[in-house]
């Protein structure tokens, strides 16, 4: 079983449409949480961390559930440009941070 | 400017050849990571320092690859003898320690044919 799991997708939107990911991990003892963004063809760049309580930024929210080992993003309004795939991705480690990667969700927002 | 710069950008070379992948981090930051993206798959975490030191090799495939940052700036990876699994796109990530974001640059594609 894979550390952190995803659907590889793709999800086919449309402009406008909220769009919903998920991800589980299996080591109950990670760390911390994050959501990349990587476009085609280029380097991961962060999008935003996950926090237990939930967080917010712009028309992205992230979702924490320690209990069922489970992280979303949901992402409201979708835009061209939210094209791209989502990267969802553990710290498993204490001392620094040891990033785990899922294999990634694509998303394709269309006109 | 002033992200991470690797090079080369893409690289191929023969299966058995030696490659050599250079990493410049930020200015300062202490923290360096080396990941392997094989095609379709997220990043996989090769190896960490700290300054100079070699803190986690865990994720080196084999004893074929090698992770070296003398002066703890500039990082260097080696693979010897490749093999057709080693193509994959090779990202170094920096940061400010210890669990401040990475950043990534645009790492170097390697082919091995």
């Amino acid at each position: 079983r894979k550390e952190v799991e995803q659907d590889p997708g793709p999800f086919n939107v449309p402009e406008g449409a909220t769009v919903a990911f998920n991800c589980t991990y299996s080591n109950s003892a990670s760390q911390s949480f994050f959501w990349y963004r990587q476009d085609c063809r280029k380097e991961p760049k962060l999008l935003m961390s996950v926090y237990s309580s939930g967080n917010e930024d712009g028309r992205f929210t992230a979702q924490l559930n320690r209990a069922s080992q489970y992280i979303s993003l949901l992402i409201r309004d979708s835009k061209l440009s939210d094209s791209a795939t989502y990267l969802c991705v553990v710290n498993m480690n204490t001392g620094f941070q040891k990033l785990v990667f899922g294999t990634g969700t694509r998303l394709l927002v269309s006109p | 400017g002033a992200g991470v710069s690797q090079s080369p950008r893409y690289k191929v070379a023969k299966r058995g050849q030696d490659v050599a992948l250079r990493c410049d981090p930020i200015s300062g930051h202490v923290s360096l990571f080396w990941y392997q993206q094989a095609l379709g798959q997220g990043p996989e975490f090769l190896t960490y320092f700290q300054n100079e030191a070699q803190l986690d090799k865990s994720g080196l495939p084999s004893d074929r690859f090698f992770a070296e940052r003398p002066e703890g700036s500039v990082s260097t990876l080696k693979i010897q003898r490749t093999q057709q699994e080693d193509s994959a796109v090779y990202l170094c990530a920096s940061s400010l320690p210890p669990y401040q974001p990475q950043h990534f640059g645009d790492g170097t594609r390697l082919s091995i044919l």
